[in-house]
């Protein structure tokens, strides 16, 4: 167990709806990093947030966005989902950035577009 | 293109044997490489880091070479087991943005 938690665990929805996903990361972790994995891309970074505010970006779509709350936990929210959204989005967090800190993922969450 | 890659997509190996997983990096400037084992419905699980001013870094039975002359890594696991069957990625670190390889599926046979 990493200590990264992610909800939902599945998440089943159709083309155009929006969903979002939630993150909590490991005691004492400051950033949040997103991830999407899917069978024919890999692991992509899509976004990173560090006590709150976006740290970087990475291959992350227009129709995608996130944040960071007080509290550390974060959201990725993505709207007008597409068939080929379907993937595992993962959540990871590390101290303060990933140069100097070890990233923890979360267990995922499996989104299908139907 | 830049790029982080694995040479091989799947690796089978014996129960007690050496298993070597490879990676190429193609920047120069990356700083901080990482491995990560992946199993089944699991999120990547942290194995082993190096950081580019290391040629070698040793954890429990497993072992990273880094050689910057030919932008390789690799991922040495000693007296592989079972539990060790999973997909292996590496990852570069580059500017704060991390990228990772597609990854390599470790088979380990009884």
């Amino acid at each position: 167990d990493s200590g990264v938690t992610q909800t939902p665990k599945h998440l089943i929805t159709a083309t155009g709806q929006r969903v979002t996903l939630r993150c909590s990361p490991r005691s004492g972790d400051l950033s949040v990093y997103w991830y999407q994995q899917s069978l024919d891309q890999g692991l992509q970074f899509l976004i990173q947030y560090y006590n709150g505010e976006e740290r970087a970006k990475g291959n992350i779509l227009e129709r995608f966005s996130a944040q960071q709350f007080p509290d550390l936990h974060s959201e990725l929210n993505l709207s007008s989902l597409e068939l080929g959204d379907s993937a595992l989005y993962f959540c990871a967090s590390s101290v303060t950035n990933p140069v100097t800190d070890t990233q923890y993922f979360g267990p995922g969450t499996r989104l299908t577009v139907l | 293109g830049e790029s982080v890659g694995l040479h091989l997509p799947t690796l089978s190996v014996q129960e007690g044997d050496n298993s070597i997983i490879n990676c190429a990096y193609s920047n120069s400037a990356s700083d901080y490489f990482i491995w990560y084992k992946q199993e089944s419905g699991k999120g990547p699980q942290f194995i082993i880091d190096i950081r580019s001013n290391m040629d070698k870094r040793q954890g429990q039975r497993v072992t990273v070479l880094l050689n910057k002359t030919v932008k390789h890594l690799s991922l040495q696991i000693a007296a592989t087991q079972p539990g060790d069957s999973a997909v292996y990625f590496c990852a570069e670190n580059r500017s704060n943005d991390m990228r990772f390889g597609a990854g390599t599926r470790l088979t380990v046979k009884p």
